[in-house]
């Protein structure tokens, strides 16, 4: 079966700190790629996504995350963090091909905290 | 353009009562996707209407069944509600059910007791 796994459930980083959130997916065939964020009592926002091309991905608010085949990884990094990225992050895929639905797999999510 | 948009925001229902959730999709999509997102947990797929036809199912029971309109409006309707269908429901709206993407209502938070 397909999965999306992400590891650690929590991160934690200081303002103005790397942030690296990890994400492996298991698939026969690579899937679409996504990264949602989603703030209390929101819905889901897109940050990034990758379905073909280029496999280093650039989102928004300063977001990018770079597809590895050979990993199965989809990481999420961004180069300084700000207080306002605190929130939860979830990696997701869409198997396409024939007889697929846009059906997101999504993964237990990943909660960023920032400290000052 | 409008986003998408969900009602009621917030319900508290009884078990064993039945519930209609509410979503209205971006103007020209014609794809809307409903997830179930548990407490702590990742939003879970549990249907898709394409051109209001079923276009895909997740492992949800046949009591969750659900409504897309011409005018871009859905529903998820919920029978018979048990104490774990408390989530938050979430709608999402696309112009293609594959390549393209989901834009994210805010969410229904059901409650059940």
């Amino acid at each position: 079966a397909q999965s999306v796994t992400q590891l650690g459930s929590h991160v934690s980083v200081s303002e103005g700190a790397l942030v690296l959130l990890r994400c492996n997916y298991s698939s026969s065939v690579p899937p679409y790629l996504f990264w949602y964020v989603q703030y209390p009592n929101q819905g889901l926002q897109l940050l990034l996504k990758y379905t073909t091309g280029a496999t280093l991905v650039k989102g928004i608010n300063g977001f990018e995350a770079e597809f590895k085949k050979s990993e199965t990884s989809f990481h999420l990094t961004k180069p300084s963090a700000h207080m306002s990225d605190a929130a939860e992050y979830f990696c997701a895929v869409i198997l396409h091909g024939s007889g697929n639905t846009g059906k997101l797999i999504f993964g237990q999510g990943t909660t960023l905290q920032v400290k000052p | 353009e409008t986003g998408v948009t969900q009602s009621p925001t917030h319900l508290i229902k009884t078990r064993g009562q039945q519930v209609t959730l509410r979503c209205s999709s971006q103007s020209g999509h014609n794809t809307v996707s409903w997830y179930q997102q548990a407490l702590g947990q990742g939003p879970q797929f549990i249907f898709q209407y394409y051109r209001e036809e079923e276009n895909g199912r997740g492992n949800f029971p046949p009591r969750f069944s659900g409504l897309q309109f011409p005018n871009y409006s859905s529903e998820l309707n919920v029978n018979a509600l048990e104490l774990d269908d408390s989530a938050l429901y979430l709608c999402a709206s696309s112009l293609d059910p594959v390549r393209d993407e989901q834009y994210f209502g805010p969410g229904t938070r059901l409650t059940v007791t």
